[in-house]
């Protein structure tokens, strides 16, 4: 079965560093996302990415935030200047499914772990 | 702003025996509905859907419910197994974005 995978599954940072995440979508697969899990909270949504545009994005995804998709295959998200609250799981997801024009069917990958200290 | 809610954070439940897990939603924008699962230290893996057009979908020992009126749905596992004990988290999606929105997740146990 096709999967979303994501590299590295842990990344430990020093506080302002830049941290980049990375992620290969399923190959045929044309919309993007990215969410995080702060431990022992809900998962939200970051951002929504299609047609190497931003479609969506939530207040989470300030300036510091940033997403690439540099090669046709990855697709990363940037931190650039770390800040101890963005410890989180970071999971990437892809899409191509559409019911009635609306895409569904998220895929999700297993997430990177990213520890701010 | 909790939009979906699951409100039972944690249920336990013998094997054989149903689950059920519960989920509410407020935004009458949602028009279709997902759960996932999770197991510790790996993404969410997606178990089934309904559209606001039905009110069940069923797929082997899993059912979603969804009562519109009630702003309500239900995932119903039957008959429940020790490795269906994991986190299971109900998601929204709406017509107007493409994005989703997680209630909080329940854990799951199902005991031998």
């Amino acid at each position: 079965e096709p999967e979303v995978t994501q590299t590295p599954s842990h990344q430990v940072t020093q506080m302002g560093q830049e941290v980049i995440l990375r992620c290969v979508p399923i190959s045929n697969h044309l919309y993007f996302y990215w969410y995080r899990q702060i431990l022992g909270q809900k998962v939200e949504f970051l951002v929504s990415f299609y047609n190497n545009e931003i479609s969506e994005k939530s207040e989470i995804f300030d300036d510091q935030f940033s997403v690439e998709r540099p090669d046709g295959s990855n697709f990363t998200l940037k931190i650039r200047s770390t800040k101890l609250e963005d410890s989180a799981m970071y999971f990437c997801a892809s899409s191509g499914h559409s019911v009635q024009g609306k895409v569904r069917g998220y895929t999700f990958g297993s997430g990177t772990r990213l520890t701010v200290v | 702003d909790q939009q979906v809610k699951q409100n039972s954070p944690s249920l336990s439940v013998q094997e054989g025996r149903i689950s059920i897990l519960n989920c509410d939603y407020t935004n009458s924008m949602f028009d279709y509905f997902l759960w996932y699962k999770k197991y510790p230290a790996e993404g969410p893996t997606f178990l089934i859907s309904i559209s606001s057009i039905k009110d069940k979908n069923e797929d082997g020992r899993f059912t979603v419910f969804l009562n519109k009126s009630a702003k309500h749905l239900s995932l119903h596992i039957v008959p429940s197994q020790p490795g269906d004990s994991a986190v299971y988290f109900c998601a929204a999606d709406s017509n107007a974005g493409n994005m989703l929105t997680f209630g909080g997740g329940t854990r799951l146990m199902v005991k031998p």
